[in-house]
């Protein structure tokens, strides 16, 4: 158990609608990173937060948001979805100090299915 | 901007054989490399990482990979394998802090 928690683990939707994703970080840590993982893109960085702040952007439309609340979980917002849009969802953690560690740790994901 | 292949997409090996999974990078700095592993149905685990000290590092449940700055490699590799270790292995590069690229993966088998 990696210590961060994902909901809902899966989630069948209808094109055009609108998701939400949540993630709950391990305690102490302050950054918050969201991953997609499809077949045919592999695992895409979407978006990092950092005590609440956006610190990187990846390949993130946008059609999707994140943000980070005061006690430190996140959610991923996914709008007007999309065939393509159908994936697994990653939510990770990190403990942030003055050199870059890069140990990542990863909730178990969000399994999206848009029919 | 830095870039990882991983030169295999599925490697089979029978149980207790050696485990070769290859890695190459291309990066314009001094890179920290990982490997991450992914089993069934579950979030990805780092096995191990290499930040600019010695270059064989070694990881989790008997994995070690090698940095060969020369050949842009960071291949991983176990002696022996396990059923439990049949999952899928991803090559990760970063330059910069916060800027990891994940390789596409590679699948790995073991046979009995």
């Amino acid at each position: 158990d990696s210590g961060v928690t994902q909901t809902p683990k899966h989630l069948i939707t209808a094109t055009g609608q609108r998701v939400t994703l949540r993630c709950s970080p391990r305690s102490g840590d302050l950054s918050v990173y969201w991953y997609q993982q499809s077949l045919d893109q592999g695992l895409q960085f979407l978006i990092q937060y950092y005590n609440g702040e956006e610190r990187a952007k990846g390949n993130i439309l946008e059609r999707f948001s994140a943000q980070q609340f005061p006690d430190l979980h996140s959610e991923l917002n996914l709008s007007s979805l999309e065939l393509g849009d159908s994936a697994l969802y990653f939510c990770a953690s990190s403990v942030e100090t003055s050199e870059f560690t890069g140990e990542l740790f990863f909730g178990e994901g969000s399994r999206l299915t848009v029919l | 901007a830095q870039s990882v292949t991983q030169l295999d997409s599925h490697v089979s090996v029978s149980e207790g054989t050696p485990v070769l999974l290859r890695c190459n990078y291309s990066s314009s700095y001094s890179p920290s490399l990982f490997w991450y592993v992914q089993h069934p149905n579950k979030g990805l685990q780092l096995l191990l990482k290499y930040t600019s000290a010695a270059t064989l590092v070694k990881g989790i449940n008997g994995f070690e990979a090698e940095f060969k700055k020369s050949e842009t490699s960071f291949h991983l590799t176990k002696p022996s394998a396990h059923m439990s270790d049949a999952a899928e292995y991803f090559c990760v590069v970063s330059e910069l802090g916060n800027d990891m690229r994940f390789g596409a993966g590679t699948r790995l088998t073991v046979k009995p």
